[in-house]
């Protein structure tokens, strides 16, 4: 059974503050991603990586990077994070297609 | 890049009836068309998927159907129960090198089954 774990559930950060989002699978998937959830808007794709230390631009990369060092582990980073950041943000990791999402992390910037 | 259109937004039907719910994609290149279940407070989960060699899977009281020459597809559910109150997603997508598959997701559903 595929596992993805997120760093945290909910998280309250300032305007301005580094922010560290991290995901681990268990499944040994070359594939991950980052994604934001907002109500109306579906799934929107950060970041991905199909590889260890590779990594491509989704559909609304501004304002954030992505760190892949072992496989099993994709992080997010939010350099100086602002208000419009505020949202869910998931986790996937992906075989053939098929997502297994983590269980989100609620990130509300103050 | 493709894009995704999902209708309704909001479905509203009572216990037993049938729910469907359609999605348009534009690259005619996208070749893997999976749905996602998100019931409240929960992670998005796979419950039905369809690849671009058939017309039509069933599992159970969900089937999928897929048009490629009009570049849509739809989630049918019979018999609707309580249970299967959630937000449902589209996605499309191509299979790209190394077996990657990048989806753009539909804008989502809210499904209500009313007891």
């Amino acid at each position: 059974d595929v596992k993805v774990t997120q760093s945290s559930r909910y998280l309250v950060k300032r305007t301005g503050e580094k922010v560290f989002l991290e995901c681990v699978q268990d499944m040994d998937h070359e594939n991950m991603f980052w994604y934001r959830q907002d109500p109306g808007l579906g799934l929107r794709l950060i970041y991905f990586s199909y590889d260890v230390k590779m990594k491509e631009k989704g559909d609304i990369p501004e304002g954030y990077s992505v760190s892949r060092e072992k496989k099993e582990r994709f992080s997010l980073i939010l350099e100086s994070a602002s208000t419009n950041q505020t949202s869910m943000y998931l986790c996937a990791s992906s075989l053939r297609g098929e997502q297994y999402f983590g269980p989100g992390t609620r990130l509300t910037v103050t | 890049g493709e894009n995704v259109e999902q209708h309704p937004s909001t479905l509203s039907v009572q216990e037993g009836d049938s729910a469907v719910i359609k999605c348009t994609y534009s690259d005619s290149a996208s070749n893997y068309f999976p749905w996602y279940k998100q019931e409240l407070g929960k992670r998005p989960q796979l419950i039905i998927d369809i690849r671009s060699n058939v017309g039509e899977k069933k599992d159970q009281r969900i089937a999928v159907t897929l048009n490629k020459t009009a570049k849509h597809f739809s989630l049918h559910i019979t018999e609707t129960q309580p249970e299967d109150s959630a937000v449902y997603f589209c996605a499309a997508s191509m299979g790209g090198a190394g077996g990657s598959y990048i989806p753009t997701f539909g804008r989502g559903t809210s499904l209500i089954v009313h007891p």
